[in-house]
């Protein structure tokens, strides 16, 4: 069984600037979460996707922005990247049934300068 | 505004031990409530959940405690060992399709568990 895995692993960008981050969702997983988690805090609800569609959001602006493709896999974008968004960003999927647990991939660490 | 609060940021125990890790949390809504478990350099992983149905779930060495009224849970980790030591979040969710997927964490529990 294939987990959750994310690219790249690490990546810096300049304020400004615009980000791609790439998962592809454990096998059989139908559900893709992106979180973010800055230092010192916990993980925080981006958005879902589910079927393609964003299936629900969290307190994020329009300019974070994902995909999820026929395969599952996902894309989060960041435009217009700001030094607050500097953070280790998670991917997780699930199964959209029941009380299916969120398995994660080990993130992006991104750092905006 | 914080909704699921880990007032400790560290705890330190002997192996051996019980490990208690603490949570409250604000939002009535919350119905279901999760502990993951994280390794430096690593995504969380899943530990163990409770549905507010309930006001214990136990899996081996790990209980999870729910106190519906004092919107408070733990986790009682016993006999803990090294290998426990990590950070522990608490995490809860209000229902709906995929909600479990729709997590609000804490920020975390750094745990230690001393040879």
């Amino acid at each position: 069984e294939t987990g959750v895995t994310q690219s790249p692993t690490h990546l810096i960008k300049t304020r400004g600037q615009q980000v791609t981050l790439r998962c592809s969702s454990q096998s059989g997983h139908n559900t893709v979460s992106w979180y973010q988690q800055a230092l010192g805090q916990g993980p925080q609800f981006i958005f879902q996707y589910y079927r393609e569609e964003e299936n629900g959001r969290g307190n994020f602006p329009p300019r974070f922005s994902g995909l999820q493709f026929p395969n599952y896999s996902s894309e989060l974008n960041v435009n217009a990247l700001e030094l607050d968004d500097s953070a280790l960003y998670l991917c997780a999927s699930s199964l959209v049934q029941g009380s299916s647990p969120l398995h994660f991939g080990n993130g992006t660490r991104l750092t905006v300068t | 505004d914080q909704q699921v609060k880990q007032n400790s940021p560290s705890l330190s125990v002997q192996e051996g031990r019980i490990s208690i890790l603490n949570c409250d949390y604000t939002n009535s809504m919350f119905d279901y409530f999760l502990w993951y478990k994280k390794y430096p350099a690593e995504g969380p992983t899943f530990l163990i959940s409770i549905s507010s149905i309930k006001d214990k779930n136990e899996d081996g060495r790990f209980t999870v405690f729910l106190n519906k009224s004092a919107k408070h849970l733990s986790l009682h980790i016993v006999p803990s060992q090294p290998g426990d030591s990590a950070v522990y979040f608490c995490a809860a969710s209000d229902g709906g399709s995929g909600a479990n997927s729709k997590l609000t964490f804490g920020k975390g529990i750094t745990l230690s568990v001393r040879p």
